[in-house]
């Protein structure tokens, strides 16, 4: 069974970059077929695709976020990050680390990590 | 941005049907790829309902289905039961943003 965790700080002031590592357990990033994804959700509202990256590190960003977000992988030690610069309240929100199918559905999710923007 | 939208909020008495519509364009469902659908109970992640239109990962209940025809989806419930409560989401993929789209997301209240 495939298990997500991410892991990160839970506050993070304006202007700073916010990072989150997500831990793969149960299968291997580099298995292949499968996009690792970040997804977010400020509260109360819906869904957010972030962007994904291949184990081969090819990568794909959200328009919208792409001028301040990097996506890498650590095949070694089974994690891939999120790095978004700049951040601002707007930013706050739970990010969720997920499993991108090939035909582009979530399978396995972790359980989510607020990240709140907060001087 | 690229969306899918959804109603806010769908209602039924248990035992009853309701469905979720999940209307997208040209560069999402038009364009022939797949929806998928998520529940999501309060403080939880989202959970894969529906996969690839009308399909159901083990362990999901036959009382959930999908469908999609063109530019839009829909989910049923039937014999909607109260720990059915809960949020309700699609997504594709979407061409414009080469990644993935989700819906406005939907809530199904149990009367």
């Amino acid at each position: 069974q495939v298990q997500l965790q991410e892991s990160g700080p839970g506050l993070v002031k304006p202007s700073q970059s916010l990072s989150l590592t997500c831990s793969v357990s149960g299968g291997s990033l580099s298995s292949g077929h499968f996009y690792w994804s970040w997804i977010r959700q400020p509260p109360g509202k819906g869904l957010e695709w972030i962007g994904y990256i291949f184990y081969s590190g090819g990568t794909y960003y959200n328009p919208s976020l792409k001028s301040r977000l990097s996506i890498s992988v650590d095949t070694s030690n089974n994690q891939f990050s999120l790095n978004l610069n700049s951040v601002t309240a707007a930013d706050t929100a739970v990010y969720y680390c997920a499993r991108c199918t090939g035909i582009a559905s979530y399978d396995y999710w972790g359980q989510g990590a607020l990240v709140s923007v907060s001087s | 941005q690229s969306v899918l939208t959804q109603p806010p909020s769908v209602s039924g008495a248990p035992g009853q049907r309701v469905t979720i519509s999940c209307t997208g364009s040209s560069s999402n469902l038009g364009a022939g790829y797949d929806v998928h659908w998520y529940q999501q109970l309060p403080g939880t992640a989202p959970k894969l309902l529906i996969y690839g239109n009308n399909n159901r990962p083990s362990g999901v209940p036959d009382r959930f289905s999908g469908s999609k025809s063109g530019t839009s989806a829909s989910l049923a419930i039937t014999g909607l039961q109260a720990e059915d409560e809960a949020d309700y989401f699609c997504q594709s993929h979407d061409s414009r943003l080469s990644g993935s789209v989700f819906g406005t997301g939907t809530k199904v209240i149990v009367l």
